[in-house]
């Protein structure tokens, strides 16, 4: 099976613009979560999709959103982009929310500018 | 924030020796899992321990939780320069979401 995949890879914006970032999951996986990675705050939960449907939320601003359609691709938007908002933005998905392992994509890094 | 730490921050092997992290973590969980991460790519997951279990291996790989204590280690015997990553532990706490420790930095040297 292929694995997680995540469009684009680089991303540059500058303050103030919004971006949405994509994540298709391995087939079958109908749960999708993200993660955002920054060298100060390391590893952190975004949010979790499954069946559509928000399940999950972590602990960051509105500006912070995301979808999940029919076929469990799933999509994150960052609207008024800070240069906080630089990071590694990972998407990790598994079978179902009683899967424990996630199987995690190689990321998109957002530089703010 | 982050639910776990990780000792040390970073870690200089030669090639064929062991290393060892360890990782605590603050609250009750449903199972520890590890990490490699290579050079700010994707999370590779290497190994899942239970909460009901003490140790468990995986080829190279060898690690321990002792829940009393909230802590766990990775032993990787044998290293080699391929093993050069960071490594984390992250703690599943039966809500559906990771939370990960800072990481350990392994070099491994030639």
């Amino acid at each position: 099976k292929a694995g997680v995949t995540q469009t684009p890879r680089y991303l540059i914006k500058t303050r103030g613009q919004q971006v949405t970032l994509s994540c298709s999951p391995i087939s079958g996986h109908r749960s999708v979560s993200w993660y955002q990675q920054t060298p100060g705050q390391g590893l952190q939960f975004l949010f979790e999709y499954f069946s559509e449907t928000q399940r999950n939320k972590g602990n960051f601003p509105g500006r912070f959103s995301g979808r999940q359609f029919s076929n469990s691709r799933s999509e994150m938007n960052v609207s008024t982009l800070e240069l906080g908002d630089s990071a590694l933005y990972l998407c990790a998905s598994r079978p179902s929310r009683s899967t424990d392992t996630q199987y995690f994509g190689p990321g998109t890094r957002l530089t703010v500018l | 924030s982050q639910q776990g730490e990780e000792d040390p921050q970073a870690l200089s092997i030669q090639e064929g020796e062991n290393a060892t992290m360890n990782c605590s973590y603050k609250t009750s969980i449903n199972n520890l899992q590890w990490y490699r991460q290579n050079s700010g790519r994707g999370l590779v997951h290497l190994i899942l321990i239970r909460s009901n279990e003490r140790e468990k291996h995986s080829g190279r790989l060898r690690v321990t939780l002792d829940t009393s204590k909230k802590s766990s280690s990775l032993l990787i015997t044998a290293s080699r320069a391929a093993d050069t990553a960071s490594y984390f532990c992250a703690t599943d706490k039966d809500d559906y979401k990771l939370s990960f420790g800072a990481g350990t930095t392994v070099t491994v040297r030639a």
